[in-house]
């Protein structure tokens, strides 16, 4: 069974400080890999994805990164505002289409 | 809808009662999953429905667990003689096409039993 890790489990740091959350996974042979925003109370909120044949993704100040061989994913938030507080979750996509999830990282930026 | 819905939003239930959640997917999304989440940590599979179809059951950790999608579209879960370790959220989520695609996530339906 795919296993998925995230380091730290829980990160805080001041505004504007930029900063990556890490994604390691045991099977190499996935499909997908995305990385999703969660806050209390609330689902899931898809940030970014991966294809298995990309290297890495950006949107705004996020870039996340795929390294399939290692099996790790990077996610990096450039010019962290207080609005990015929450759990950092990271999914990896089977082939078979199952999804499986880390821990998550809690992210506090301390304004 | 707009996105995913999930009712209720929170349930408390004595211990040995049956409970029913309810999850109301993006209209015309053919795939359908429901996660459940411990507290502290990250979501895990349940089961999986395409269309009406339940394809994929594994994740269901007991025979108590048990979930439909009779008319391919609402979806229930229902857990039969809730017992403590099933206090959690539960997590419902849909993808227009295959299992594979993006998935939408509703906010969940937080379960406590006592």
């Amino acid at each position: 069974k795919q296993e998925v890790t995230q380091i730290p489990a829980a990160l805080s740091v001041p505004e504007g400080e930029n900063l990556v959350l890490n994604c390691s996974f045991t099977d190499s042979a996935i499909y997908n890999l995305q990385w999703f925003r969660q806050d209390p109370g609330k689902g899931l909120t898809s940030l970014l994805l991966i294809q298995s044949s990309q290297r890495e993704q950006t949107s705004g100040r996020l870039n996340a990164s795929l390294d399939k061989s290692s099996g790790r994913s990077t996610l990096y938030i450039a010019a962290s505002q207080p609005g990015d507080s929450a759990t950092y979750l990271c999914a990896v996509i089977q082939f078979g289409g199952q999804f499986y999830f880390g821990t998550g990282t809690s992210l506090t930026v301390i304004p | 809808g707009a996105g995913v819905s999930q009712s209720p939003r929170y349930k408390v239930a004595k211990r040995g009662q049956d409970v029913a959640l309810r999850c109301d997917p993006i209209s015309g999304h053919v795939s359908l999953f429901w996660y459940q989440q411990a507290l502290g940590q990250g979501p895990e599979f349940l089961t999986y429905f395409q269309n009406e179809a339940q394809l994929d059951k594994s994740g269901l950790p007991s025979d108590r667990f048990f979930a439909e999608r009779p008319e391919g579209s609402v979806s229930t879960l229902k857990i039969q003689r809730t017992q403590q370790e099933d206090s959690a959220v539960y997590l419902c989520a849909s993808s227009f096409g295959q299992s594979r695609e993006t998935q939408y996530f509703g906010p969940g339906t937080r379960l406590l039993v006592l």
